[in-house]
């Protein structure tokens, strides 16, 4: 089955600092890969995610990056504030077939004022 | 409001004690999701369905039951809870299996 391995664990950055978190994948047919926010107390929620077709994405201060080739998958936020604070999920998943998408096992940022 | 609705939020029980926390989303999803949440383990998922009346198993579903009389219910049962099955519990909607998923705000389980 697919395996998915997330970096770092915890990013401790300074306010207006870039972050980067980073996800390989194992199974080359796994062609949908979402970004999920989780603040505390609540539930996962989407941030951006990407297709297998595309190489890039961008929405404001977050973008994310997919080299097929390597299989592996980048979320990048720029000028990050104290806000963006909350634990980070990258996921993966395949259209048709079975429905269980992979989780990351999630990075924890931290944003210092 | 398109959402998706866990209770209850926070439950103490015993082992053993018959327990079912009920999920609801007004979305007309078709994919249902159960996953729980453990400290350096992520997301994992416990049982996930299609449509009415299919279901199938995630990665943990030992222990656990499922069913989907509806599409907008995925009631998740414990019929013997076990220590083991405190976690936090998740419950999640979507269009499709590569589609994003919405996710309710999450179930505490204590099972003592």
């Amino acid at each position: 089955g697919e395996n998915v391995e997330q970096h770092p664990s915890t990013l401790s950055v300074q306010e207006g600092d870039s972050a980067v978190i980073k996800c390989t994948y194992s199974d080359s047919a796994s062609n949908y890969f979402p970004w999920y926010k989780q603040e505390l107390g609540k539930g996962p929620q989407l941030i951006i995610d990407i297709r297998s077709n595309v190489g890039e994405k961008k929405d404001q201060r977050i973008a994310v990056t997919l080299n097929k080739t390597a299989k592996h998958f980048s979320l990048h936020i720029t000028e990050t504030q104290p806000e963006d604070s909350a634990v980070y999920f990258c996921a993966a998943s395949k259209a048709g077939g079975s429905y269980i998408p992979t989780f990351g096992r999630g990075t924890s940022l931290i944003v210092h004022p | 409001e398109a959402q998706v609705t866990q209770n209850p939020r926070y439950l103490i029980t015993v082992t053993g004690k018959k327990l079912t926390v009920t999920c609801s989303q007004n979305m007309n999803h078709e994919y249902m999701s159960w996953y729980r949440q453990d400290p350096g383990l992520g997301l994992r998922q416990i049982y996930y369905s299609m449509n009415v009346e299919v279901t199938d198993k995630g990665d943990v579903p030992e222990g656990y039951k499922v069913s989907r009389k509806e599409k907008r219910n995925f009631p998740l049962i414990l019929e013997s809870p076990s220590p083991n099955q405190t976690s936090l519990y998740f419950c999640a909607s979507s269009l499709s299996g590569s589609q994003p998923q919405h996710f309710g705000d999450g179930t505490r389980l204590s099972i003592l």
